[in-house]
């Protein structure tokens, strides 16, 4: 599982709550990535980061921030969650090298009411 | 952007029959092409992959074929079981930059004992 873990795993809130999401990696990592999941459109890049304090958008980016202060964690935040942010969070990282395999954390189930 | 497209959204094989699902990419630049497979409630697990200086690359049962000059790549299983049965999911990105995958919508296959 390439010791990643996230945080919480299952969620409800309501709208117009703020919500943050942790991703927290064992293996000093420098890419990590926010992906989010939805039926009929696979997965779907929200935000990632390539070090700590570098950060830049995903193509679903509208109503997401995030923040990386460590190498281990990053944080998805919903500013004011909305019910059409109801869904799979996976977090993921990129092994550096001759490979760039990503591999996906075990992710969060987010319902928004 | 890279835009990935994936065919079929459903498989149904019988048992010992072959699977072959098929994906598109728009972007000449992607060089790196990951097949994951997502069991029910679980997260996306990288089956395969190949790189762009490779045609062909194959691990037991399960290939992967690309076309660069198409644009095209595809999966392939052979000797389908049971415990196949997953949604299947090809993407594509580029070794440089963010490294970001773009992903299919996902083939959910079905393998009748």
């Amino acid at each position: 599982d390439a010791g990643i873990t996230q945080s919480p795993r299952h969620k409800v809130t309501e709208t117009g709550t703020p919500v943050t999401l942790r991703c927290h990696q064992t293996e000093n990592h420098r890419y990590m990535y926010w992906y989010r999941q939805d039926p009929g459109h696979g997965l779907r890049l929200i935000h990632y980061s390539y070090g700590v304090k570098d950060t830049d958008k995903g193509e679903v980016s509208d109503g997401y921030s995030v923040s990386r202060s460590k190498t281990e964690d990053f944080l998805l935040t919903l500013e004011s969650a909305t019910s059409s942010q109801t869904s799979v969070y996976f977090c993921a990282i990129s092994v550096e090298g001759s490979t760039d395999t990503q591999y996906f954390g075990p992710g969060t189930r987010l319902t928004v009411l | 952007g890279e835009n990935v497209e994936q065919h079929p959204s459903t498989l149904s094989v019988q048992e010992g029959d072959s699977a072959v699902i098929k994906c598109t990419y728009s972007d000449s630049a992607s060089n790196y092409f990951p097949w994951y497979k997502q069991e029910l409630g679980k997260r996306p697990q990288l089956i395969i992959d190949i790189r762009s200086n490779v045609g062909e690359k194959k691990d037991q049962r399960i290939a992967v074929t690309l076309n660069k000059t198409a644009k095209h790549f595809s999966l392939h299983i052979t000797e389908t079981q049971p415990e196949d049965s997953a949604v299947y999911f090809c993407a594509a990105s580029r070794a440089t930059g963010r490294r970001a995958l773009t992903f299919g919508s996902g083939t959910r296959l079905q393998v009748q004992p």
